[in-house]
């Protein structure tokens, strides 16, 4: 399965700034998603990256606050912009092979807005 | 929609004890069903798989089968150990759905020595 290598690792950022989360893989895949795992909460997912086209966002998240980029298959970077506290999650990367595979996971990046 | 509900947690356990964590599922079409595993201060990890209805998913001594008539997916592992202690997620891809993988809402377990 795929490596997926995610930094950072952690951030602690004021209000009101952005944050850029990037994701490396070993190798091509065609799809990468964006999670959010609030404390204690089950992953919900931001979007979809597709390379070459915009991403396509899920119900409550919109492009402005969540900018995403995926020039290439390897690589995507999720944005989170004008931070607050609500803000503070868990953001996840990953990328799946073929349905009956399952999905491959960075190891996360934690954010706390203060 | 498709949806994943998996028994409440937090599950505690002593060192040795038999482990069940109940899934079950709603979905169109026949998905493939996961468990995640997510270890303090971690990432997912995927934990085993099943894609069709009577197959046994098995790993580090976890199983789970793939019921179609009760549409469930429970965990289950004989003898937990201290190392076992993490949030488990129960998830399906559904192939009516694209890619997008529907977890439930993860269940912590603690195991003490």
């Amino acid at each position: 399965s795929a490596v997926i290598s995610q930094k950072p690792s952690r951030d602690i950022c004021q209000r009101g700034t952005s944050l850029t989360i990037q994701c490396q893989v070993d190798s091509q895949v065609t799809m990468m998603f964006w999670y959010r795992q609030q404390p204690g909460q089950s992953l919900t997912l931001i979007a979809t990256a597709n390379q070459g086209s915009e991403a396509t966002y899920e119900s409550g998240f919109v492009i402005d606050k969540f900018p995403i980029s995926r020039p290439n298959l390897t690589f995507s970077t999720l944005t989170v912009s004008n931070m607050s506290p609500e803000d503070s999650s868990i953001y996840l990367c990953s990328v799946v092979g073929e349905m009956n595979y399952g999905y491959t996971f960075g190891s996360g990046t934690r954010l706390t807005v203060v | 929609g498709d949806s994943v509900t998996q028994m409440e947690g937090p599950v505690t356990l002593s060192e040795e004890a038999f482990l069940t964590i109940n899934c079950t599922y709603t979905a169109t079409g026949y998905p493939s069903l996961f468990w995640y595993v997510q270890y303090p201060g971690e990432g997912l990890q995927l934990l085993l798989k099943a894609t069709k209805a009577d197959d046994k998913g098995s790993n580090k001594g976890f199983e789970a089968t793939y019921r179609k008539e009760t549409t469930s997916f429970h965990l289950e592992k004989g003898s937990v150990q201290v190392s076992d202690s993490a949030v488990y997620f129960c998830a399906l891809i559904s192939n009516t759905g694209g890619f997008k993988t529907i977890f439930g809402a993860g269940t912590r377990l603690f195991v003490k020595a």
